[in-house]
């Protein structure tokens, strides 16, 4: 299982921050498997910011809920994180995961920089 | 949200040292605890998940224990290629939170 982060590695504070994962070697669609996202920062460490399910379910940190949206689009083998209203304080490196029971496999990671 | 809290922040250790890095949860686990490795400029990799079970392809040497809100990953023969950082997340199907991070350091 390979999992690819995608996006622009800069954006500009109240812009919304868009990123792409696609995954290959692995199907969207397999039972109990969640595709999410988490962010790194030197000051918070890891947060998890949400997940979805291939039926389209989603699951949010309640502390980013208002801003955070994630889709699937499971003919492309891909899904998406929209996090919107960035400032300096989301400036993190952001990983795509596949989450189940046996733990978080992780993208390589996309670091993206809010900045005007 | 459950608060998980590792200790030490940093550890100093030789290579051949037995090393414990301990995970401490703000209230007791129901779901799962994992432990993962990250080096400078990567992403982490797991290691152990269910407490206990070693992914796949990792040695033998990394080891998981514990229950409630008390966790810890053993290095039974610290070896050059295991000076990184380390942390814990407890987690269900879909969400999780994470320790702060163990860094691990050459004496």
């Amino acid at each position: 299982l390979r999992l690819q982060e995608s996006g622009p590695r800069l954006v500009k504070p109240s812009e919304t921050l868009s990123l792409i994962c696609t995954v290959s070697g692995g199907s969207l669609s397999r039972s109990g498997h969640y595709w999410g996202w988490i962010r790194q920062t030197p000051g918070k460490g890891l947060e998890w910011l949400g997940s979805i399910y291939f039926t389209g379910a989603t699951y949010y940190s309640p502390s980013l809920q208002s801003r955070v949206t994630l889709s699937i689009e499971k003919s492309r083998s891909q899904f998406s994180l929209n996090l919107t209203s960035v400032t300096a304080e989301d400036t993190a490196a952001y990983f795509c995961t596949r989450q189940f029971y046996g733990g978080v496999v992780w993208g390589q990671g996309t670091l993206v920089t809010v900045s005007s | 949200d459950i608060q998980m809290t590792q200790s030490p922040s940093t550890l100093s250790a030789s290579v051949g040292d037995r090393v414990n890095i301990s995970c401490r949860a703000s209230q007791p686990i129901t779901t799962w605890l994992a432990w993962y490795q990250q080096k400078r400029g990567q992403a982490p990799t797991l290691l152990i998940y269910k407490t206990f079970t070693l992914e796949t392809g990792i040695p033998s040497r990394f080891s998981g224990s514990g229950t409630g809100t008390e966790f810890t990953l053993t290095i039974s023969s610290l070896q050059p290629d295991d000076f990184a950082t380390y942390f814990c997340q407890q987690y269900n199907s879909y969400s999780g939170t994470f320790g702060q991070g163990t860094k691990v350091e050459i004496k």
